[in-house]
């Protein structure tokens, strides 16, 4: 399956705190992007990182990627109640299709 | 960053009813993509369209749902009849060539009494 799989499902932290978000896939890939979406609004893409890349920082996201475990993380550093939102993880292997996982729902408590 | 605008943004109707929606990829490109996301779960392609062209339409409900795309350009979704089980947000997406993000429009909200 081509379908990223998020953990945790939720997660509630302070604001200021850092939030970590970790995604698990089963097949090879091309890349693999990271997608926010807020309450009831569409997708916003964060993030990008290719199958040759480990990390990978846009301001406050840092993405890590490791193929020999077919798992990558989302850090968000210094949250703000903006942060608010769930967050997917999805790739692209062979085809230019996206699968998306249940995400997770993020919470920052100001 | 690329534009994509969906219409109605909410959309309420009952069951055996038909809806439509509509997106319009403002900066117009190829690859265009109609999502379904029921709540508390992720967006699922329904349909792929590379110009007037379906690619992949293979999670499409073929019986009730229907999926155009005339010039190339702008899109529409149909539900003929809409089922309480069709409840979710409906998602447009493109994809510019030469990069491998999707840009999302708004969505739009159906709600099927």
């Amino acid at each position: 399956s081509q379908q990223g799989e998020e953990d945790p499902q939720a997660l509630s932290i302070q604001e200021g705190e850092n939030a970590t978000m970790n995604c698990s896939y089963k097949t090879s890939i091309n890349n693999l992007q990271w997608y926010r979406q807020n309450s009831g609004r569409g997708l916003v893409h964060l993030i990008l990182i290719r199958s040759n890349e480990r990390e990978k920082h846009s301001g406050r996201l840092r993405v890590t990627l490791d193929t020999s475990k077919k798992s990558s993380s989302l850090l968000i550093t210094a949250s703000r109640a903006a942060d608010t939102a769930s967050y997917f993880c999805t790739f692209q292997g062979g085809s230019e299709k996206l699968v998306f996982g249940k995400g997770t729902k993020l919470t920052v408590n100001p | 960053e690329a534009e994509v605008a969906q219409s109605p943004r909410y959309k309420i109707t009952e069951k055996s009813q038909a809806v439509a929606f509509w997106c319009d990829p403002i900066s117009g490109h190829a690859t265009l993509y109609w999502y379904r996301q029921i709540l508390g779960q992720g967006p699922e392609l329904l349909v792929q369209f590379q110009d007037e062209s379906v690619v992949d339409d293979s999670q499409l409900p073929k019986d009730r749902f229907s999926a155009e795309r005339l010039k190339g350009v702008d899109s529409t979704l149909k539900i003929q009849p809409a089922e309480l089980g069709d409840s979710a947000m409906y998602l447009c997406a493109i994809n510019p060539e030469g990069v491998d993000t999707q840009y999302f429009g708004p969505g739009t909200r159906l709600t099927v009494l």
